[in-house]
């Protein structure tokens, strides 16, 4: 299966604060990507990176893959109280169709 | 763009009564569909996916059932709800040019 495993499972900081999270899975990926999920609501992609990339920008999002670590990191920079959610990664890659998903970081972040 | 509805949004069930709940994906054909669960404060436990219509994979042993009678339709089904059925059912599409999974807005179901 594709999965991703997120650390840590719960981070607080200030607003105004940078959050970083990890993600680390166990096969070859393909894409890595990350979503967000909101209390109570379904999850939505935020951003995908591809296993040739090392680094991707988004608005105030910046996600990391080593491949070499099997890892990758989702920085959220000058964060906001609506950034309060829970993060997940899965591997998009082609090859498997069983995309699942580790537990998450909780986020909150506190105005 | 690829939709995902999901039908009914909260639900209240006895402990031994059956369960019907719907996934239906609008602007794609063709995708791979995938049942997740998720307990409160957990994370996601996929349950099944699908890769065509009649063809139904199951991740884990349970008394959930699913099934795929129409390309853009997936149903959720139990014939008897346990306890341990309660939870937050969410439904995804996967369009495989896209690399993105769209996911519905949820079923949450509390069985007593």
């Amino acid at each position: 299966s594709q999965q991703g495993e997120e650390d840590p499972q719960a981070l607080s900081i200030q607003e105004g604060e940078n959050a970083t999270m990890n993600c680390s899975y166990k096969t070859s990926i393909n894409n890595l990507q990350w979503y967000r999920q909101n209390s109570g609501r379904g999850l939505v992609h935020l951003i995908l990176i591809r296993s040739n990339e090392r680094e991707k920008h988004s608005g105030r999002l910046r996600v990391t893959l080593d491949t070499s670590k099997k890892s990758s990191s989702l920085l959220i920079t000058a964060s906001r109280a609506a950034d309060t959610a829970s993060y997940f990664c899965v591997d998009s890659g082609a090859g498997s169709y069983q995309l699942t998903f580790g537990k998450g970081t909780k986020l909150s972040v506190i105005p | 763009s690829q939709t995902i509805h999901q039908w009914p949004a909260t639900l209240v069930q006895p402990v031994g009564s059956p369960l019907s709940l719907e996934c239906t994906v609008e602007g794609t054909s063709n995708p791979n569909l995938y049942w997740y669960r998720q307990a409160a404060g957990r994370g996601l436990q996929l349950l099944f996916y699908s890769v065509g219509i009649g063809q139904i994979s199951s991740e884990v042993p349970q008394n959930l059932s699913a099934s795929r009678p129409q390309d853009r339709q997936f149903i959720l089904s139990s014939k008897k709800l346990l306890l341990s059925d309660s939870g937050f059912y969410l439904c995804a599409g996967f369009k495989a040019g896209a690399n993105v999974l769209t996911f519905g807005a949820g079923s949450r179901l509390t069985v007593l």
